[in-house]
């Protein structure tokens, strides 16, 4: 079954330092977003994206944040500066449609800012 | 505001006995809800989803759930816990077009 791959599993990061979290949506699909967890916390969305913008964002989702379809099969979340309250775990997702279209997740890159 | 609560951190289950996990939500609309499972050091897996069609859902794994709207509930059941069932189980409704906001999800825990 297709799915949704996240690289690194992992990353640590100098606070202040950029970090780009890489994801290969499903194929087919034409939707993409990232969430993220912080621990403890619940699960929430940061951004949407399709026809190569973004379609939605959250508040969270603020200048220090960036997004990107590099190529035809690359989804990448960038944060410029991070910071130490970034520590998470982030989920990248893809759906072929929206509304009843369920989103598919990968399994996380996490996030550790020191 | 739209959301979703989930009532339980924790549940914890003998083997073979049934599991319920509670997901209540409030929408101005009729919902689009989902199930997601995160089993350790996973990601999200998708267990089912309610999209107006029929108010009992089938999943994977022999989970289902049942839309009352009355209730504004959306809870997850299956009727035989299986010790491979342990898990972080999230309930999420769709809240636009994009965006899906979750529960705080419920921790399953099933005794031997």
């Amino acid at each position: 079954e297709p799915e949704v791959t996240q690289t690194p599993s992992h990353q640590v990061t100098q606070m202040g330092q950029e970090v780009i979290l890489r994801c290969v949506p499903i194929s087919n699909h034409l939707y993409f977003y990232w969430y993220r967890q912080i621990l403890g916390q619940k699960v929430e969305f940061l951004v949407s994206f399709y026809n190569n913008e973004i379609s939605e964002k959250s508040e969270i989702f603020d200048d220090q944040f960036s997004v990107e379809r590099p190529d035809g099969s690359n989804f990448t979340l960038k944060i410029r500066s991070t910071k130490l309250e970034d520590s998470a775990m982030y989920f990248c997702a893809s759906s072929v449609g929206t509304e009843n279209q369920p989103q598919h997740f990968g399994d996380g890159t996490r996030l550790s800012i020191l | 505001a739209q959301s979703v609560t989930q009532l339980g951190s924790h549940v914890s289950v003998s083997e073979g006995a049934l599991v319920l996990l509670r997901c209540n939500y409030s929408s101005s609309v009729p919902p689009y809800l989902f199930w997601y499972v995160q089993y350790p050091n996973q990601g999200l897996q998708l267990l089912l989803k309610y999209t107006s069609a029929a108010t009992l859902v089938k999943g994977i794994n022999g989970f289902e759930a049942e839309f009352k709207k009355s209730e504004t509930s959306f809870h997850l059941t299956k009727p035989s816990a299986h010790m491979s069932d342990a898990a972080e189980y999230f309930c999420a409704v769709r809240v636009s077009s994009y965006k899906l906001i979750f529960g705080s999800g419920t921790r399953l825990l099933v005794r031997p």
